[in-house]
């Protein structure tokens, strides 16, 4: 088991709703990063948050946007929901500075109607 | 950008043998390489992981093999147990300057059977 934690585990939403997902790092760890896994294939890299700036992004729309608080916890939220981001949202947590070994969260089942 | 791609998408090996899952990589600047086994309903956990200036890690049943030159790395597990039945992932990233982000690829669902 990891000491990364999301919540909430799996919600439900409708089409044009916003969302808010939260994810608690792993203690000693400074920087997270946060994935889409559509079903059946690999995480996508959406952004990463280091010193509570975004430090990277892949390809999402602006959308997409997230936070990171001075305890290292972070949020991503969501806009204009479409159904193609029906999904698991992954929370990676890591230290910038050290190893690179980044470790997951269970994720969030986030399923758009 | 990086492209990682990941070779078979399923795999059934008997209890006892041998499982291997290789992936290859497109982006020269990759260079730490690490492995995911994801279970229904949980998050991906990290298994094993290389970098560039070592050509062969081992951890137990579990290995990793890396070849530069052919941006290719592979994952062996030996004397396969009922539990190591899962998706795994590979994945590639620069990590010259920290945390840069993972690409994975697209998974191998391996079963073993007892």
């Amino acid at each position: 088991e990891t000491g990364v934690t999301q919540s909430p585990t799996h919600l439900i939403k409708t089409r044009g709703q916003q969302v808010t997902l939260r994810c608690s790092s792993q203690s000693g760890h400074n920087t997270v990063s946060w994935y889409q896994q559509a079903l059946g294939q690999g995480p996508q890299f959406i952004f990463q948050y280091y010193r509570e700036e975004e430090n990277g992004r892949g390809n999402f729309p602006p959308r997409f946007s997230g936070l990171q608080f001075p305890n290292y916890s972070s949020e991503l939220n969501v806009n204009a929901l479409e159904l193609d981001d029906s999904a698991l949202y992954l929370c990676a947590s890591s230290f910038t500075g050290g190893n690179t070994e980044a470790f997951f969260g269970q994720g969030t089942r986030l399923t758009v109607v | 950008g990086e492209n990682v791609e990941q070779h078979p998408s399923t795999l059934s090996v008997q209890e006892g043998d041998s499982a291997v899952i290789k992936c290859t990589y497109s982006d020269s600047a990759s260079n730490y390489f690490p492995w995911y086994k994801q279970e229904l309903g949980k998050g991906p956990q990290l298994i094993i992981d290389i970098r560039s200036n070592v050509g062969e890690k081992k951890d137990q049943r579990i290995a990793v093999t890396l070849n530069k030159t052919a941006k290719h790395f592979s994952l062996h597990i030996t004397e396969t147990q009922p539990e190591d039945s899962a998706v795994y992932f590979c994945a590639a990233s620069n990590a010259n300057f920290g945390n840069e982000k993972l690409t994975f690829g697209t998974g191998t669902r391996l079963t073993i059977i007892p």
